[in-house]
């Protein structure tokens, strides 16, 4: 059975403290694994897809890599508006039709203290 | 520019009560469209998707019901809320770099 899992749960930086928040996969064959941020009362931003092991997108404070059984979401130097909740997907072969669903992450939700 | 409407953001409605949120989408045609709930500590659970007009796919057996009457408007309804159905309810749609969402509706039943 597809699955994705996230960790830490929650994670408090001080303001500079660099980190990485970690989503680990178990899916059938990957199409896509996803990055989304999500702010309290809001729907999830997209950051990055990433499609292949090796691969890496950045962002501004944010770089995403990805191996054959997980995915790194590295912070360098987080500012407190950097706090919000992480969210992982992943897109499997499984669902390679037509429907594109997803596969999420309970998510990471991160503090940062100025 | 692709956009994604939903309304209301917040909405508190008594048990056993009618619901209906809307969701459109601009700026793409023939997208795939979903509704999720999201509750605290169990992530987004999708409901419903959409890949066209009248296509409706239920993922999970549930109070609630979806209906696409066009294209790009997606109908999230209930014709009598339970307490069970608060919650944080997104509509989304995707394309191959992933998904869009919606600001979300906040529903409490009471």
């Amino acid at each position: 059975e597809d699955q994705v899992t996230q960790s830490p749960e929650a994670l408090r930086l001080q303001e500079g403290e660099s980190s990485s928040l970690n989503c680990s996969y178990t899916v059938s064959g990957l199409r896509g694994l996803f990055w989304y941020r999500q702010d309290p009362g809001k729907g999830p931003e997209f950051l990055f897809t990433l499609y292949s092991a090796g691969e890496e997108k950045e962002k501004e404070r944010l770089k995403a890599t990805l191996t054959k059984k997980e995915s790194f979401l590295h912070i360098t130097a987080p500012k407190p508006e950097d706090s919000a909740t992480y969210l992982c997907a992943v897109h499997s072969v499984t669902n390679a039709g037509n429907n594109r669903k997803l596969i999420w992450g309970l998510g990471t939700s991160l503090g940062v203290n100025p | 520019s692709q956009t994604i409407h939903q309304w209301p953001a917040t909405l508190v409605q008594p048990v056993g009560s009618p619901l209906s949120l809307e969701c459109t989408v601009e700026g793409t045609s023939n997208p795939n469209l979903y509704w999720y709930r999201q509750a605290a500590g169990r992530g987004l659970q999708l409901l419903f998707y959409s890949v066209g007009i009248g296509q409706i796919s239920s993922e999970v057996p549930q109070n609630l019901s979806a209906s696409r009457p066009q294209d790009r408007q997606f109908i999230l309804s209930s014709k009598k809320l339970l307490l069970s159905d608060s919650g944080f309810y997104l509509c989304a749609w995707s394309s191959r770099w992933g998904y869009t969402f919606g600001s979300g509706t906040r529903l409490t039943v009471v």
